[in-house]
């Protein structure tokens, strides 16, 4: 079975740190760029960010660029979203999701398998 | 960036109706567009990409249409399993953005 699994949240001071890892299992994991999203409580879907295949592209969203960094380990089947310089704003559930298709940039690309999410507050 | 709008935020119907939602881009993003459903507490599920593809294991009462600015989802007749809110995605360019979502509750 296709399965992307967060893991690393929980509750950190303003301005602290916290880093989230998303284990992928039942796909090629190296074939596939991945990406996270966020939601605030009772709000919509916010994307954060995204890897490419090889690791050496990634992409984020104004309001993490500079404070949130996306990382992968293929070894360890992995993705990893270092976040830095916590707010307020930034507490939500955080999805790891992998693309459906193959390699980057595809025509029919969107995101076929999400995690379950997991949750970060930032509060102090 | 390109911007997203639902229509309309909130919907309420009937089991057996046929609703459609909308969903416009501030710029043309051709056919890279894609449908979500989520239900409280879960992840998103993918419902469309490419704007009218069906993703594998989704019912075809589902249907996705449009390109360029303007695209729909249209689910045929409402089963009980369907109320839900409804999110369009665009990935033509980054960042990669959603629409504010679509609340579809029964009637």
């Amino acid at each position: 079975e296709v399965q992307v699994l967060e893991s690393g949240g929980g509750l950190v001071q303003p301005g602290g740190s916290l880093r989230l890892s998303c284990a992928a299992s039942g796909f090629t994991f190296s074939n596939y760029a991945m990406t996270w999203v966020r939601q605030a409580p009772g709000k919509g879907l916010e994307w954060l960010s995204e890897i490419s295949v090889s690791g050496d592209n990634t992409y984020y969203a104004d309001s993490v660029k500079g404070r949130f960094t996306m990382s992968r380990d293929i070894s360890r089947k992995t993705v990893f979203l270092q976040m830095n310089s916590l707010r307020a704003e930034d507490t939500a559930v955080y999805f790891c999701a992998k693309y459906r298709s193959l390699g980057d940039g595809a025509p029919d690309r969107a995101f076929g398998v999400w995690g379950q999410g997991t949750m970060v507050t930032v509060s102090a | 960036d390109i911007q997203l709008t639902q229509s309309p935020s909130f919907l309420s119907a009937s089991v057996g109706d046929r609703v459609t939602i909308t969903c416009r881009a501030s710029q043309g993003i051709r056919s890279y567009l894609a449908w979500y459903q989520q239900k409280p507490g879960k992840a998103p599920n993918l419902l469309i990409y490419a704007a009218s593809t069906l993703q594998s294991g989704v019912p075809s009462r589902f249907s996705g249409g449009g390109s360029g600015t303007e695209f729909t989802l249209t689910i045929s007749s409402l089963q009980p399993e369907d109320f839900a809110t409804y999110y369009c995605q665009q990935l033509n360019s980054f960042p990669i953005t959603f629409g504010q979502g679509t609340r579809l509750e029964i009637k």
